[in-house]
């Protein structure tokens, strides 16, 4: 099992350019979610998918798009980036958040400039 | 609305040293969750346990030990004869069943180990 991955690893963006961050587990986890790290606030859920077709928002959602097509994939979508977006991006699947652990993956490091 | 606070934001110990690393919570659910997870300087996220709110036995494994108390709302960790290994971030974290889905992180303890 390669558990969670992320691509790529670093990626830096201009002001305005859109990307999309790629994450995808070979567990068969209904539940994945994303979050982003930022220095002294810990981790906070941007968006997440109890399965597929199926998303919802966390506690930063704005400026993020997310869609889950497969069980496999979920991909963050970055419409139009912007400097307060510079942070570490961790993708991460569970059975289920409330009985078992989320395992996660290796992050993402974007900057924006 | 649920909260995390790790007040502790940097400790340094010498290797051998017992450390505490503490953890407080705040949620209206009585059913919720409790988490640590280690990050390493490599960076990754490290599961170390989950506990859920009616069992508040401690429990040990190894060098590591989790003390978890709901009348305090704390839920604290241990690491006893520190090794240089254990220098990393360590977040708590709190799943209520209100947001099942959401699992709200602390701010994180950075814990520094030297010889």
């Amino acid at each position: 099992n390669a558990g969670v991955t992320q691509t790529p690893k670093f990626q830096v963006l201009k002001t305005g350019q859109s990307m999309t961050l790629q994450c995808a587990q070979d567990m068969n986890h209904e539940y994945m979610s994303w979050y982003r790290q930022d220095p002294g606030m810990g981790l906070r859920l941007i968006h997440y998918s109890v399965g597929a077709g199926i998303t919802d928002q966390g506690e930063v959602p704005n400026g993020y798009n997310v869609s889950r097509s497969t069980t496999e994939d979920f991909p963050l979508r970055l419409l139009s980036a912007a400097p307060s977006q510079t942070s570490v991006y961790f993708c991460a699947s569970s059975y289920s958040p409330i009985y078992y652990e989320q395992y996660f993956g290796p992050g993402t490091r974007l900057t924006v400039t | 609305a649920q909260k995390v606070t790790q007040a502790q934001t940097e400790i340094s110990v010498v290797e051998k040293e017992d450390v505490t690393l503490d953890c407080v919570y705040e949620t209206r659910d009585t059913t919720y969750y409790l988490f640590w997870y280690k990050q390493p300087p490599s960076g990754e996220l490290v599961f170390l346990i989950r506990r859920n709110s009616f069992d508040e036995q401690n429990e040990i494994s190894g060098r590591y030990s989790w003390n978890f108390q709901k009348s305090t709302s704390s839920f604290n960790f241990t690491i006893t004869a520190s090794q240089v290994v254990d220098s990393a971030v360590y977040f708590c974290a709190l799943l209520d069943t209100g947001t099942a889905s959401k699992l709200t992180f602390g701010t994180g303890t950075r814990l520094q180990v030297t010889l």
